[in-house]
């Protein structure tokens, strides 16, 4: 079965910490991507990869930025986390030509709910 | 820019009773649409897909979904709803062609079922 794991389910930080979310997919796929969700605004788009090494930004860049050195793995970084940066961060994962052919375009993690303090 | 409208923030309904979760998008070309459902701590799943073809799709867990150009809509229904389909629903837009790699979702739908 297709896996996309997220390595904390859980995490509180600090304002001003460098956090690091890791994400993992088992479907040797080339695309991944970072979302955040919030109340009332859906899943915001932050960075994603169609490649290793490679990078674009999403909507909502400002504050994160990302890295990609393996093909299974995308990690999400906060330079320097704030408190508006407390959210519900979801990781997705999906193949070059997913969105028109998969049964499945993106294949989403369980999150990780990040609390700045 | 493409954009999606989910106009319902929560809706609730009793168990048994027929459902519709609205849904607009704003695309310059054929969109690609989908629906999602995330159930409390969990991903998003993948409800039903619309690419091309039949307009009335049919889905995993008994929803289906239409597609209606000319509303430029692409509502979810269910006949009779469970206690397990309170969740929250997203629908999402995709682009048809080009990149392949962006989708753009609404802002979701909360479903509370009563028994």
């Amino acid at each position: 079965d297709v896996k996309v794991t997220q390595s904390s389910r859980y995490l509180v930080k600090r304002t001003g910490e460098k956090v690091f979310l890791e994400c993992v997919q088992d479907m040797d796929h080339e695309n991944m991507f970072w979302y955040r969700q919030d109340p009332g605004l859906g899943l915001r788009l932050i960075y994603f990869s169609y490649d290793v090494k490679m990078k674009e930004k999403g909507d909502i860049p400002e504050g994160y930025s990302v890295s990609r050195e393996k093909k299974e793995r995308f990690s999400l970084i906060l330079e320097s986390a704030s408190t508006n940066q407390t959210s519900m961060y979801l990781c997705a994962s999906s193949s070059a030509t997913a969105i028109f052919n998969s049964n499945q375009p993106q294949h989403f993690g369980d999150g990780t709910r990040l609390s700045i303090l | 820019a493409q954009s999606v409208t989910q106009p319902d923030i929560h809706i609730t309904v009793s168990e048994g009773a027929s459902l519709e979760l609205r849904c607009n998008y704003s695309y310059g070309a054929t969109p690609y649409l989908f629906w999602y459902v995330q159930s409390p701590g969990q991903g998003l799943q993948l409800l039903l897909k619309y690419f091309s073809g039949d307009t009335l799709v049919q889905g995993i867990k008994g929803f289906e979904a239409e597609f209606k150009r000319s509303q430029s809509s692409f509502n979810l229904r269910k006949p009779s709803v469970h206690w397990s389909d309170a969740a929250e629903y997203f629908c999402a837009v995709g682009p048809s062609s080009g990149s392949a790699r962006q989708l753009t979702f609404g802002s979701g739908t909360q479903l509370t079922v009563l028994p």
